[in-house]
């Protein structure tokens, strides 16, 4: 167990809808990183908080927002939906700069 | 560009079999290599942190060593239940709390009693 939840475990939308995940980061865990990850492909880096403010980006179109709240809780949202976005999202926390990341056990998202 | 690349994708052994994944990276500023396993549909698992060539760590079967260039994942008579798929990934970026993590594809492990 990491310590690390994510909320809901599966979602489906259709396309052009707006949808929000949710991460809660181990206490004490003041970086929370998202992944988006494609079936059979590697975790893609989408953004990273660090005390509640952005401080890095992926190449990802700015329809991908997060949030991050003092309580170690976080948010990705995504507007206008594509089916392309199809994927297991993912969150991980880590405690300072070189520290490990732990990663929760994702939300898996359908775009129809 | 920063790249990462594992081989092989996939690999099949016999149980006691053993064997090494590769992880080969093209980056600047690397910080730290990250070895993780990951079960169909789960989020990744920590295994191991190597911040410096020469570093070598273990744990159980496995064995993750680091050189300027690349990472090995040594896997010793391997057991079915280390079937997953393992995940480099490199630890890039800046001072200032920033951590960017490029991962490779994995390497799809099958091991057969």
């Amino acid at each position: 167990e990491t310590g690390v939840t994510q909320s809901p475990t599966h979602l489906i939308k259709t396309r052009g809808q707006q949808v929000t995940l949710r991460c809660s980061s181990q206490s004490g865990h003041n970086t929370v990183s998202w992944y988006q990850q494609a079936l059979g492909q590697g975790p893609q880096f989408i953004f990273q908080y660090y005390r509640e403010e952005e401080n890095g980006r992926g190449n990802f179109p700015p329809r991908f927002s997060g949030l991050q709240f003092p309580n170690y809780s976080s948010e990705l949202n995504v507007n206008a939906l594509e089916l392309d976005d199809s994927a297991l999202y993912l969150c991980a926390s880590a405690g300072g700069e070189r520290e490990t990341q732990y990663f929760g056990p994702g939300t898996r998202l359908l775009v129809l | 560009e920063d790249q990462v690349t594992q081989s092989p994708e996939a690999l099949r052994l016999q149980e006691g079999e053993s064997s090494s994944l590769n992880c080969s990276y093209t980056v600047s500023g690397l910080r730290g290599l990250f070895w993780y396993r990951q079960d169909p549909g789960k989020g990744p698992e920590f295994l191991f942190t190597l911040y410096s060539a020469g570093e070598e760590k273990e744990k159980e079967r496995l064995k993750a060593t680091l050189t300027k260039k690349e990472s090995f994942l040594h896997i010793t008579a391997p057991k079915p239940e280390d079937s997953a798929t393992y995940l480099c990934a490199v630890l890039l970026g800046n001072s200032g709390g920033y951590q960017k993590v490029t991962f490779g594809i994995g390497t799809k492990l099958q091991v057969i009693p």
